[in-house]
């Protein structure tokens, strides 16, 4: 069943502002990954925060982990027309690699 | 060097015809995986292998059928294709790394079955 659900599930900002998307899911869980995916391509792996961490940074991401209200955010600062795909939330409950995907938000990021 | 690849990227065919996906990763992973994508990109789990054995096997009609014929191999062969079957499928893989797993995708392929 599904798990983590995206929101917004489109957006569309300009060149340098910051993007910022929402996961939510239902059941406890070990990790929350996030995903991108650009159109026509497979997943790429972005970013991974463990069930006891509260914020992340990797380069421009910033993602946060508020497991009491089962939710995750993903921040895109400064963001770019590169940055333009579709991005994923995963959570991985089982501790054992199953990954449960949400639909994704859209981002359009416009030079 | 592609890390996980897939054969063929584009696949046509009738329904009732039998097809096979055919996915390979080089980079030393145990866990491989096949996930389908519906045309609202909703991405599920279909099965999962560990050193060639099956250890997730979601709820997927028995018409589909893995094959790990070797640890870096997942085939993904389709009996009797039906309308409902065209999507893209992608395969990932993964290994251990402190405690978690990070999955690394294909290309995809998009099956289109008329």
């Amino acid at each position: 069943s599904q798990q983590g659900e995206e929101d917004p599930q489109a957006l569309s900002i300009q060149e340098g502002e910051n993007a910022t998307m929402n996961c939510s899911y239902k059941t406890s869980i070990n990790n929350l990954q996030w995903y991108r995916q650009n159109s026509g391509r497979g997943l790429v792996h972005l970013i991974l925060i463990r069930s006891n961490e509260r914020e992340k940074h990797s380069g421009r991401l910033r993602v946060t982990l508020d497991t009491s209200k089962k939710s995750s955010s993903l921040l895109i600062t400064a963001s770019r027309a590169a940055d333009t795909a579709s991005y994923f939330c995963a959570t991985d409950s089982s501790g054992y690699s199953t990954l449960t995907f949400g639909k994704g938000t859209m981002l359009l990021v416009s030079p | 060097d592609t890390a996980v690849s897939q054969t063929p990227k584009y696949l046509v065919t009738q329904m009732g015809n039998d097809k096979s996906i055919k996915c390979e990763q080089n980079l030393g992973h145990d866990t491989m995986y096949w996930y389908k994508q519906d045309s609202k990109k909703f991405l599920k789990i279909m099965f999962s292998y560990n050193n060639k054995e099956l250890i997730i096997n979601e709820t997927v009609p028995n018409r589909f059928s893995p094959k790990s014929p070797d640890k870096a191999h997942l085939n993904l062969h389709i009996n009797s294709l039906e309308l409902g079957d065209s999507a893209v499928y992608f395969c990932a893989s993964s290994h251990l790394v402190a405690g978690t797993y990070e999955q690394y995708f294909g290309p995809g392929t998009r099956l289109t079955v008329t």
